[in-house]
């Protein structure tokens, strides 16, 4: 069984969709959950994170985590054409100090005009 | 502020030449990460930096790869006697120690080994 899971799309939906983006995880050490946002030939940028379950919001994004079913999803609302990206799900644990992070393969996803 | 930036953003080698990566982490962050991006494998931690205690090697893969960080900022990461499976892009973050899970990535350098 893989460490992580992630499909990897391609997910297109129509401008002003609800997109729904999701990973599963092995790993019970795991305890901070992150998304990433990755345009094409950039470095990867820190949306959200959240170390417990439940749902956080920022803006149009809700980060989901359920930790007794080892689940993380990454709503985003009202999308936008500028949400065009890759979407990487990762997960840290303190580990002799070091929280190296261990990524999904990332889902591509396209907002349609 | 600055973000991190990596330097040269992208390489062209031939196989067997030795290759150095350069990344100037946020000022003030103590923690630095170099990752590698490739297409088949995604995103995998190579090597960990943390002030001036020993680095964290555990996810170099093979002995070609080495790093080092000058006075607790920029770091090199160098590749000797490039193979064509060394081509991928090479990703640097930094982080405030305390909230090490906050990593921010810079651009990355594109490696090409012909």
């Amino acid at each position: 069984q893989k460490e992580v899971e992630q499909d990897p799309g391609p997910l297109s939906v129509p401008e002003g969709a609800i997109v729904s983006l999701n990973c599963t995880y092995s790993n019970s050490a795991f305890q901070y959950f992150m998304w990433y946002r990755q345009y094409s030939r950039k470095g990867p940028e820190l949306l959200m994170y959240t170390y417990s379950s439940g749902n956080k919001e920022d803006g149009r994004f809700t980060a989901q985590v359920d930790k007794s079913s080892k689940y993380i999803s990454l709503f985003i609302r009202d999308s936008q054409p500028s949400d065009s990206a890759t979407y990487l799900c990762a997960f840290a644990y303190s580990g002799a100090g070091s929280y190296q992070l261990t990524f999904g393969k990332g889902t591509k996803l396209s907002v349609i005009p | 502020g600055a973000g991190v930036s990596q330097s040269p953003s992208n390489k062209v080698t031939e196989k067997g030449k030795d290759v150095e990566l350069r990344c100037d982490p946020i000022s003030g962050h103590t923690a630095l990460y170099w990752y590698r991006q490739s297409l088949g494998q995604g995103l995998e931690f190579l090597i960990y930096f943390q002030g001036n205690s020993a680095p964290d090697k555990s996810g170099l893969p093979s002995d070609r790869f080495s790093a080092e960080r000058t006075g607790g900022s920029v770091s090199t990461l160098t590749i000797q006697r490039t193979q064509q499976e060394d081509s991928a892009v090479y990703l640097c973050a930094s982080s405030i120690n305390r909230a090490g899970y906050e990593q921010y990535f810079g651009p990355g350098t594109r490696l090409t080994v012909t």
